[in-house]
């Protein structure tokens, strides 16, 4: 079965520094996309960044990026140059996308909080 | 274009009572879930859509009903609700024709407490 686990339960960083979040992944199916979503304290789901499974480079957006190590199954979500705003819930998700209609599943969340 | 939408934002219950949660979507996908969100569990899925009048259960799905009468909707039935079901429902949505890179959209979640 397939599963995300994220091992830090809260991360603290200064502004302006880079922090990596980390997220392993489990899965049997050689077809996967890996997601990572914001929550805010507002609660709603922001997407940030997505990785697929034969994607030959690491994906980057904006001050996102992810480290994808395929070997480890591992996809750490690196942010660079943190802002204040970037407190939040952050979330690792999997879809297996060899079938149709298929779920993202979740990690439990790591709760980033930045300060000046 | 609105996107997902749920209804209510929020609800008190008490245990034993039924409700039904609404997720509407006007981006025609075809594809539709519904999540719980508990402190410290992340998102779980109950139940799923992958087209009108379809549906599947999830990781969850004890205690729930839903059904896809209309493609643009999805609703999360509680026959009798348990304390054990308050939590944050989130609603969300995918497009069956796009790639694989295509995320989820998500309404804005319904906070349910049961007493």
């Amino acid at each position: 079965a397939q599963k995300i686990t994220q091992t830090q339960p809260g991360m603290f960083v200064q502004e302006k520094e880079a922090v990596t979040l980390d997220c392993t992944y489990d899965t049997s199916d050689p077809s996967y996309g890996l997601f990572w979503y914001k929550q805010p304290s507002s609660g709603e789901m922001i997407f940030l960044i997505y990785q697929g499974s034969y994607d030959q480079q690491n994906a980057t957006e904006g001050r996102y990026s992810l480290n994808f190590q395929k070997a480890r199954k591992s996809a750490n979500l690196v942010i660079s140059a943190s802002q204040l705003g970037d407190s939040a819930m952050y979330f690792c998700a999997m879809r297996e996308i060899g079938q149709a209609g298929t779920a993202l599943i979740f990690g439990k969340g790591t709760t980033l909080s930045v300060s000046s | 274009n609105a996107g997902v939408t749920q209804t209510p934002k929020f609800r008190v219950l008490k245990t034993g009572q039924s409700m039904t949660l609404l997720c509407a979507q006007d981006m025609n996908h075809e594809y539709m879930y519904w999540y719980r969100q508990d402190p410290g569990m992340g998102l779980r899925l109950i139940h799923y859509s992958v087209g009108e009048g379809t549906t599947a259960k999830g990781e969850v799905p004890d205690g729930y009903n839903v059904s896809r009468l209309k493609k643009q909707n999805f609703l999360l039935g509680l026959e009798s609700a348990a304390p054990s079901q308050t939590s944050v429902y989130f609603c969300a949505s995918r497009d069956g024709l796009a790639s694989g890179s295509a995320g989820q959209y998500f309404g804005p979640g319904t906070r349910l407490t049961v007493t």
